[in-house]
């Protein structure tokens, strides 16, 4: 069964830092999102990409926050500058088309220390 | 004020029992997701309600969309520890370009 999958399952980066967030997605999904679980905390929207650019984006994803599809296949997520609140897990997700299911990868877990 | 409201925020329970957990928002949506996440795992999608007064079941779980289509529940009956995991209900936004969630109702079903 297709999935989306997500490089690395676990970061650990010192404030400060740049770090990339990588998401392989399924193949013929032509939708992408990034969403963000901080610990206890509710599934957060961080931006939506469609068609090589940004459909829309949260108040979350500021200046520092960057997305592209660098090679056709891969989705990564860019921190340019760590902040201890930027610990998270972070999700990627896809779909086929903006209104049907969202198929979610097992997420990164981003440790800023 | 969060747009959907889920409650109760945990609910722990014995196998077998039955259970109901909620989705109320003030607001109206067109459609409604329910989607279950279990520790170290992204959500997974378990139905879409669209219609008011919906009623879908998948198994032993059953989801209804209220009339007005500003609220939603999950009942489970006969709970198993596979049952065990973070449920949320998401609706999309306005756009339609994205998903928001609600904080989920945590469940522990014990044996």
């Amino acid at each position: 069964e297709p999935e989306v999958t997500q490089t690395p399952s676990h970061q650990v980066t010192q404030m400060g830092q740049e770090v990339i967030l990588r998401c392989v997605p399924i193949s013929n999904h032509l939708y992408f999102y990034w969403y963000r679980q901080i610990l206890g905390q509710k599934v957060e929207f961080l931006v939506s990409f469609y068609n090589n650019e940004i459909s829309e984006k949260s108040e979350i994803f500021d200046d520092q926050f960057s997305v592209e599809r660098p090679d056709g296949s891969n989705f990564t997520l860019k921190i340019r500058s760590t902040k201890l609140e930027d610990s998270a897990m972070y999700f990627c997700a896809d779909s086929y088309r903006p209104n049907t299911e969202a198929f979610f990868g097992q997420g990164t877990r981003l440790t800023v220390v | 004020t969060q747009l959907l409201e889920q409650s109760p925020q945990f609910l722990s329970i014995q196998e077998g029992e039955n259970l109901t957990v909620y989705c109320n928002s003030s607001s109206v949506f067109s459609s409604l997701q329910w989607y279950r996440q279990e520790p170290g795992e992204g959500p997974v999608l378990l139905v879409t309600v669209v219609t008011g007064g919906e009623v879908k079941k998948l198994k032993r779980l059953t989801f209804q969309f209220g009339d007005a289509r500003k609220d939603s529940s999950l009942h489970i009956t006969a709970a198993q520890t596979g049952d065990t995991g973070l449920y949320l209900c998401a609706v999309l936004n306005q756009a339609g370009t994205a998903l928001i969630f609600g904080k989920g109702t945590t469940l522990s079903v014990s044996s």
